[in-house]
């Protein structure tokens, strides 16, 4: 089982739309998490971190779930210029590591 | 500008030439690292380095070697590079590991 996991995707949404997607991680050691976007051969950018309490920043919202062990990624009214891959983002308390997940792909269609 | 410089960009060398990967900081950060990405298989950790003189391996550090004699600067350096570290190298940096990272813009490199 990987560590940390994603839907590949792609999701395919008309602009507007709102999409969510979710991550999971094996290692309920894990504290700290993120969510980062790749654009095509690019290098990835936080989007925006995770917080216990979950936490907004315009139109993203990220959630945690420790109990279940997985964060979530909520973009309402989608935007052509959201297209790109999310990853799912995890540091291990005790390790002085990341780990990413493979990655969802969004496209945003008109 | 506060940047991470990664050089050179785009690499198409042969099996067995020693190469080196520069990465540079300029934001004074401790944590720096050095990332594989591969279709499917997404980021991999290959080294980091909590500070000057301090690195450790990361996931897949095997055919990679590291130096941190600066804290503005981590080289990657591959002694004789095969076609299965073709792929696409990221350098980050972060004021600590648990903070966002930084990336450089990417090192596409082909071993033929």
């Amino acid at each position: 089982r990987k560590e940390v996991e994603q839907d590949p995707g792609p999701f395919n949404v008309p602009e507007g739309a709102t999409v969510a997607f979710n991550c999971t991680y094996s290692n309920s050691a894990s504290q700290s998490f993120f969510w980062y976007r790749q654009d095509c051969r690019k290098e990835p950018k936080l989007l925006m971190s995770v917080y216990s309490s979950g936490n907004e920043d315009g139109r993203f919202t990220a959630q945690l779930n420790r109990a279940s062990q997985y964060i979530s990624l909520l973009i309402r009214d989608s935007k052509l210029s959201d297209s790109a891959t999310y990853l799912c983002v995890v540091n291990y308390g005790g390790y002085n590591k990341l780990i990413f997940g493979a990655g969802t792909r969004l496209a945003v269609h008109p | 500008e506060a940047q991470v410089t990664q050089n050179p960009r785009y690499l198409i060398t042969v099996t067995g030439k020693k190469l080196t990967v520069t990465c540079s900081q300029n934001m004074n950060h401790e944590y720096m690292s050095w990332y594989r990405q591969d279709p499917g298989l997404g980021l991999r950790q290959i080294y980091y380095s909590m500070n000057v003189e301090v690195t450790d391996k990361g996931d897949v550090p095997e055919g990679y070697k590291v130096s941190r004699k600066e804290k503005r600067n981590f080289p990657l350096i591959l002694e004789s590079p095969s076609p299965n570290q073709t792929s696409l190298y990221f350098c980050a940096s972060s004021r600590d590991r648990r903070y966002e990272q930084y990336f450089g813009p990417g090192t596409r490199l082909t071993v033929t």
